[in-house]
């Protein structure tokens, strides 16, 4: 069975940093991209970063380039968002999602999902 | 960047009717287009890849169809647990990935 159980999450001040982790499990984590997709409270999905199987190729939205860092580890099977310079607006609920390169890249498996309040 | 316009954002429907939600591109993504289905305090769920086609497990009630720039995805007959917010998304290329705003689909 696909897993993805990310942690990290929590309460911020504005300009802080926080790390957010994934730890997938059920499939050959080394293989695939995965990205991370955020929500924000009673609001859409929106993107947020993606990472190739090899972290060759990583990418950003506009809304975090120069702020947020994907990684990954893939000895560990986990995950990794380095965020810093937060700001009230990067409050939402953070996904870890696997991207299915072999049927068209749908986002296929999504983990339950961590929050990140961004206040003073 | 690819901006994804989806209607309606609200839709009220009742149990047994057959419900079609659209997704425009702005600029041809080929069948690159998906559907999700998200319930309140859920991770969104995978419905339909490649515009079309159904993931493993999801009922054939839903379906998908378009290519291009425009798509549509259908509820042949609605049950009372797919009142939900759907969301399309395209994939084609390589990121940014983007979605649609949402439709919301109540009784």
């Amino acid at each position: 069975e696909v897993q993805l159980v990310e942690s990290g999450g929590g309460l911020v001040k504005p300009g802080g940093s926080l790390r957010l982790s994934c730890v997938a499990s059920g499939f050959t984590f080394s293989s695939y991209s995965v990205n991370w997709v955020r929500q924000a409270p009673g609001k859409g999905l929106e993107w947020v970063s993606s990472i190739s199987s090899s972290s060759s190729y990583k990418y950003y939205a506009d809304s975090v380039k120069g702020r947020f860092t994907i990684s990954r580890d893939n000895a560990k099977n986990s995950l990794y968002l380095q965020m810093r310079s937060l700001r009230a607006e990067d409050t939402a609920v953070y996904y870890c999602v696997r991207e299915d390169y072999f049927n068209s890249q749908p986002l296929d498996y999504w983990g339950q999902g961590v929050l990140v309040t961004v206040s003073s | 960047d690819i901006q994804m316009t989806q209607s309606p954002s609200s839709l009220s429907a009742s149990v047994g009717d057959r419900v079609t939600i659209t997704c425009r591109a702005s600029q041809s993504i080929s069948t690159f287009l998906n559907w999700y289905q998200q319930k309140p305090g859920k991770a969104p769920k995978l419905l339909i890849y490649a515009a079309s086609n159904l993931q493993s497990g999801v009922p054939s009630r839903f379906s998908g169809s378009g290519s291009g720039t425009d798509f549509t995805f259908t509820i042949s007959s609605l049950q009372r647990e797919d009142f939900a917010t759907y969301y399309c998304q395209q994939s084609y290329g390589t990121p940014p990935w983007s979605f649609g705003h949402g439709t919301k689909l109540e009784i």
